[in-house]
C-alpha cells in the first residue's frame, strides 16, 4: 500500500523568503507524484506532477519540486513566497502507470507573512 | 471553459436523513472520482467510475454509501441515513483518463446534527 507523509502541518514564512514544503512517500516502487493546492472554499489545483523524465519538475506559479528516489521526497519549494501563496498544500500518490485514485498526505498550511 | 462543478455547496442534515450529492464533470471526461475530506486530513479515495462503470469503490466506508453514474456523465453520491461522522468535504473529480490529470469541483460541505 502507498502511503504519503506531510512534516510540519503549518508552515509560516515571511513574504520573499524561500518555501519549503516536505513531502515523503512509502511504495515498493515509486509512484507518480503530485502537488495539489487548496485555497479556502475551493477544489483542489494541480501544481505540479512527476511521472518519468526529469527529476526537477517545474509548475504554476514558480513552484518546482524534485524527485528523489534514494530518500523517497518530493519536496516543494519555491524560491520568494508572495502573500497570494497562502494556502493548503497537498502532496498525492498514484501507482506508476497512473491506476486510479490519487493517495494523499494530510496536508501543509501555508502561511505567508509581512 | 466549465470545470467540474458540485451542488449543493453545503449541506445540513439532520442524523438519519438521506442525503444526495451531485457532480458535473468536465464535457467528454471518460474517469471520475469521489474523495471524502475530513476537517484537518487530506482527501481520501471513496470510488471511481470509468464512463457509467464503477470500477473500484473500495473506499466507500460502509454500505450506507452509494454513487451512481448511469448515462457516464453526471454522478450522485447517495449518503442513507447519514451519521455524525459523515461530515465533511466530499470532492469530485474528473480527468480525461484513469492516467491523466484529476481535474477537481470546488466540493460539497456536508454537515450531520
Amino acid at each position: 500500500a502507498q502511503s504519503v507523509t506531510q512534516l510540519g502541518s503549518h508552515v509560516s514564512v515571511s513574504e520573499g523568503a524561500l518555501v519549503l514544503l516536505r513531502c515523503n512517500y512509502s511504495s515498493s516502487v515509486p509512484p507518480y507524484l503530485f502537488w495539489y493546492v487548496q485555497y479556502p472554499n475551493q477544489g483542489l489545483q494541480l501544481l505540479l506532477k512527476y511521472t518519468t523524465g526529469a527529476t526537477l519538475v517545474k509548475g504554476i506559479n514558480g513552484f518546482e519540486a524534485e524527485f528523489k528516489k534514494s530518500e523517497t521526497s518530493f519536496h516543494l519549494t519555491k524560491p520568494s513566497a508572495h502573500m497570494s501563496d497562502a494556502a493548503e498544500y497537498f502532496c498525492a500518490v498514484t501507482p506508476t502507470g497512473g491506476g486510479n485514485k490519487l493517495t494523499f498526505g494530510t496536508g501543509t498550511q501555508l502561511k505567508v507573512e509581512l | 471553459g466549465a470545470g467540474v462543478s458540485q451542488s449543493p455547496r453545503y449541506k445540513v442534515a439532520k442524523r438519519g436523513q438521506d442525503v444526495a450529492l451531485r457532480c458535473d464533470p468536465i464535457s467528454g471526461h471518460v474517469s471520475l472520482f469521489w474523495y471524502q475530506q475530513a476537517l484537518g486530513q487530506g482527501p481520501e479515495f471513496l470510488t471511481y467510475f470509468q464512463n457509467e462503470a464503477q470500477l473500484d469503490k473500495s473506499g466507500l466506508p460502509s454500505d450506507r454509501f452509494f454513487a451512481e453514474r448511469p448515462e457516464g456523465s453526471v454522478s450522485t453520491l447517495k449518503i442513507q441515513r447519514t451519521q455524525q461522522e459523515d461530515s465533511a468535504v466530499y470532492l469530485c473529480a474528473s480527468s480525461q483518463g484513469s492516467i491523466n490529470e484529476q481535474f477537481f469541483g470546488p466540493g460539497t460541505r456536508l454537515t450531520v446534527l
